[in-house]
């Protein structure tokens, strides 16, 4: 029963595009993130939700807008792809915001993202 | 600007040898210090973690160990199995500033039979 899970996990689309990924997870976990990971394996956050509310928001271009329909769930929809947009997008949760110890992240298996 | 750095940017390891990753910070903030493991096709998963008022701290094989003076921790693997390839990331985070975690950029741990 997987944890935190993603879909699509492969999406390969056209710049121009705009795409959908979906998270949701079955934690019961208050926060979700989505971080991106390039081709060099740097992991950066983009943003963080804590129950519904947007806490986190790097600067990351609007044309990735986050939704949160209820705190199980954290979408991340891309407009306008481009070439640099290629990446491993992971969502990810927590229990609560703050990291410790007894407060991990716990991350999906990401979703990897070509634009050609 | 990099806040975690990390090296080496990857290791060969005999089974049964020690693998030694190290990470430094400059964030005076940071109090929480995680390494995170992560398997091809997979997502990163936690490994062990540090605060920084304890100097080392040890799980099974894996020990962190702590230099707070310095800026610096590291992760030691004893007893390196083949089964501990995987790329190996430290981060940080300051649990009163927004609890962002800044990773390092990441050593791809190969252990050899």
């Amino acid at each position: 029963d997987t944890a935190v899970s993603q879909t699509p996990k492969y999406l390969v689309t056209q710049m121009g595009n705009d795409k959908s990924i979906k998270c949701e997870q079955n934690l019961g976990h208050d926060t979700m993130y989505w971080y991106k990971q390039d081709s060099k394996k740097f992991l950066k956050i983009m943003f963080s939700y804590n129950n519904k509310e947007l806490i986190i928001n790097e600067t990351v271009p609007n044309r990735f807008s986050p939704k949160s329909p209820d705190k199980a769930h954290l979408n991340l929809h891309i407009n306008s792809l481009e070439l640099g947009d290629s990446a491993v997008y992971f969502c990810a949760s927590s229990q609560f915001q703050a990291l410790s110890s007894g407060n991990t992240i716990y991350f999906g298996e990401g979703s990897w993202l070509t634009v050609v | 600007q990099q806040q975690v750095k990390q090296s080496p940017q990857s290791l060969i390891v005999q089974k049964g040898g020690i693998s030694i990753i190290n990470c430094a910070y400059e964030n005076t903030a940071f109090d929480y210090f995680p390494w995170y493991q992560q398997f091809p096709g997979k997502g990163p998963a936690l490994l062990i973690a540090i605060r920084p008022d304890v100097s080392e701290k040890k799980e099974g094989r894996f020990t962190i160990s702590f230099n707070k003076s310095a800026k610096q921790f590291s992760l030691h693997i004893m007893d390196s199995q083949p089964g501990d390839s995987a790329t190996y990331f430290c981060a940080a985070t300051n649990t009163g500033g927004g609890n962002k975690l800044t990773f390092g950029t990441g050593t791809q741990l190969k252990v050899e039979l």
